[in-house]
């Protein structure tokens, strides 16, 4: 089945710098990419995603890269904000319905934006 | 929208006990899943339904595990008897249309500790 590793763990930046999170995929299968942001107490939530059919997207201070053939993608936030401080999660599936659809995550990276 | 609806928030119980988890679906979404989060193995991905059929459950560990949808409302996760390594955040999320491309809408989750 999938597996989804994600790095790093932890990541602090200072206000204004970039932050980049990056995750490897085994299914050559996955064709669907999303992102998720998890605050403190809360669920998920959906922030940016991609398909395999795209290199990259963009969504104003947010961006996600592809690269198909290395089986990774990658998060980029620029000009980081302290609410941008969370935990991230990346994603992969087959992106169809059936088991075989199902998202399978990457064990996160909490995000710490400094002042 | 109220978003996903999940009680109690918190949960805290001593082993054998019997532990019932509760969600409440966005309205009009038509599949329902339910996740658990722990630092070891992150989120995962417990059973999901389609118009209140259980479709998947090879995500559930055991046979202590249990989840209904008797109807498009309401579904429950239920867990007896209760064991320490059960603690964890359990996240319900819905969706209208079960393709992994249609974002899922996560519940702020209930955090279980069991004594």
């Amino acid at each position: 089945g999938e597996n989804v590793e994600q790095h790093p763990s932890t990541l602090s930046v200072q206000e204004g710098d970039s932050a980049v999170i990056k995750c490897t995929y085994s299914d050559s299968a996955s064709n669907y990419f999303p992102w998720y942001k998890q605050e403190l107490g809360k669920g998920p939530q959906l922030i940016i995603d991609i398909r395999s059919n795209v290199g990259e997207k963009k969504d104003q201070r947010i961006a996600v890269t592809l690269n198909k053939t290395a089986k990774h993608f990658s998060l980029h936030i620029t000009e980081t904000q302290p609410e941008d401080s969370a935990v991230y999660f990346c994603a992969a599936s087959r992106g169809y319905g059936g088991s075989q659809g199902n998202l399978i995550f990457g064990k996160g990276t909490k995000l710490s934006v400094k002042p | 929208d109220a978003g996903v609806i999940q009680s109690p928030r918190h949960e805290v119980t001593e082993m054998g006990q019997e532990v019932t988890l509760r969600c409440k679906p966005i309205s009009g979404h038509d599949y329902l899943f339910w996740y658990r989060q722990t630092m070891m193995r992150g989120l995962e991905l417990l059973i999901y339904f389609n118009n209140n059929v259980p479709i998947d459950d090879s995500g559930m560990p055991e046979d202590r595990f249990s989840a209904k949808m008797p109807n498009a409302s309401f579904s429950t996760l239920k867990i007896q008897p209760s064991e320490p390594r059960d603690s964890a955040v359990y996240f319900c999320a819905s969706s209208f249309g079960g393709l992994a491309y249609n974002e899922q809408f996560f519940g702020p989750g209930t955090r279980l500790t069991v004594l």
